[in-house]
């Protein structure tokens, strides 16, 4: 399966600012995904990275709110934007082949002051 | 849409005791069922999983079981040990080949030694 790099690890940020978090894959992948998990709770997709072209959102996640980028097969990034103290948690992105075998990055913590 | 719902939300037993977790999922076309492992401040690593052509999976102390009829599947770990010590999810795939999955609320899994 594929290795995933993910940072930052941690971060700490002032409301209102923007943090960019990025994604390499090891290898090329057919799909990447960008998830939430607020603390103590379980993963919730925020959108499907797709290459070369707009992410596709979950209901309650909109563009504005969550840039996502993907140039190419193994590269992708997630802005949290115009950042408040409720958009802290962690944000992992995975990975998978086509197969469903997915891989989770090591995520990003973040604590938004 | 698709919803899975997880029990139990904690489970304590022995060293040596088997520990069972149920899941049951909603939209009958989800055909690809796996768990994730977490550890405290770790990613969710993929343990087993399971496709819906299947009934039964076993991998040495780790097994799951789908019903399909019953739209619900479980995770068994025999012979616990204390580092099978950890948050377990459960999770399904949304139908429409789109590679999203829905996860489970989650089991925080305690073996006391």
């Amino acid at each position: 399966s594929a290795v995933i790099s993910q940072k930052p690890s941690r971060d700490i940020c002032q409301r209102g600012t923007s943090l960019t978090i990025q994604c390499q894959v090891d290898s090329q992948v057919t799909m990447m995904f960008w998830y939430r998990q607020q603390p103590g709770q379980s993963l919730t997709l925020i959108a499907t990275a797709n290459q070369g072209s707009e992410a596709t959102y979950e209901s309650g996640f909109v563009i504005d709110k969550f840039p996502i980028s993907r140039p190419n097969l193994t590269f992708s990034t997630l802005t949290v934007s115009n950042m408040s103290p409720e958009d802290s948690s962690i944000y992992l992105c995975s990975a998978t082949g086509g197969a469903y075998g997915y891989t989770f990055g090591s995520g990003t913590r973040l604590t938004v002051v | 849409g698709e919803n899975v719902e997880q029990h139990p939300s904690t489970l304590s037993v022995q060293e040596g005791d088997s520990a069972v977790i149920k899941c049951t999922y909603s939209d009958s076309a989800s055909n690809y069922f796996p768990w994730y492992k977490q550890e405290l401040g770790k990613r969710p690593q993929l343990i087993i999983d399971i496709r819906s052509n299947v009934g039964e999976k076993k991998d040495q102390r780790i097994a799951v079981t789908l019903n399909k009829t019953a739209k619900h599947f479980s995770l068994h770990i025999t012979e616990t040990q204390p580092e099978d010590s950890a948050v377990y999810f459960c999770a399904a795939s949304i139908p429409g080949n789109t590679g999203k999955l829905i996860f489970g609320q989650g089991t925080t899994l305690q073996v006391k030694p």
